[in-house]
């Protein structure tokens, strides 16, 4: 089955920077990859995604890569800003049909 | 508009007590529902999910069970709790390709 791998698990940036989130996966077949973050105490809720028919999407300060071929997927924040600071989580499906794989988190610290 | 709802927000409970978490979607029909409990600081850890009424799989073999006796409703149970059930857990309806889960459940047996 699906197995997604998320680097690295915490990830330290000074306001400002960028912040870089990688996911991998194994399944070829996945064709929907979900960003989601958790701040704490709330519930995870999706920040963007991106459908394996384009390689790149981008929404303001956010945008995710792929690249199918070497299966793994980034988020990349730019002019990283406290209310950043969070757990971010990838997934990755086979459709509508299929379930999220998670994977394991990254928590975010953004540095004043 | 699709709404999830989730109760109770905060709970604390016993060991060895029963335990009813309850969660109902609104605004869509036939929904992939998900139970998932998150340990403090850790992942999502499926416990459930259902594709429709009376149809439950179950990821992870405990002391915990799930039902969902209508379209829209799907309820996690336990008999009696261990002090490992302590967790955030999390109810998840699959809109086309993501999730949008509830509030949430702050769980702490005691």
């Amino acid at each position: 089955g699906e197995n997604v791998e998320q680097h690295p698990s915490t990830l330290s940036v000074q306001e400002g920077d960028s912040a870089v989130i990688k996911c991998t996966y194994s399944d070829s077949a996945s064709n929907y990859f979900p960003w989601y973050k958790q701040e704490l105490g709330k519930r995870p809720q999706l920040i963007i995604d991106i459908r394996s028919n384009v390689g790149e999407k981008k929404d303001q300060r956010i945008a995710v890569t792929l690249n199918k071929t070497a299966k793994h997927f980034s988020l990349h924040i730019t002019e990283t800003q406290p209310e950043d600071s969070a757990v971010y989580f990838c997934a990755a499906s086979k459709g509508s049909n299929y379930q999220l794989i998670w994977g394991a988190g990254t928590k975010l610290i953004i540095k004043p | 508009s699709q709404t999830i709802h989730q109760w109770p927000a905060t709970l604390v409970q016993p060991v060895g007590s029963p335990l009813s978490l309850e969660c109902t979607v609104e605004g869509t029909s036939n929904p992939n529902l998900y139970w998932y409990r998150q340990a403090a600081g850790r992942g999502l850890q499926l416990l459930f999910y259902s594709v429709g009424i009376g149809q439950i799989s179950s990821e992870v073999p405990q002391n915990l069970s799930a039902s969902r006796p209508q379209d829209r409703q799907f309820i996690l149970s336990s008999k009696k709790l261990l002090l490992s059930d302590s967790g955030f857990y999390l109810c998840a309806w699959q809109d086309s390709y993501g999730y949008t889960f509830g509030s949430g459940t702050r769980l702490t047996v005691v």
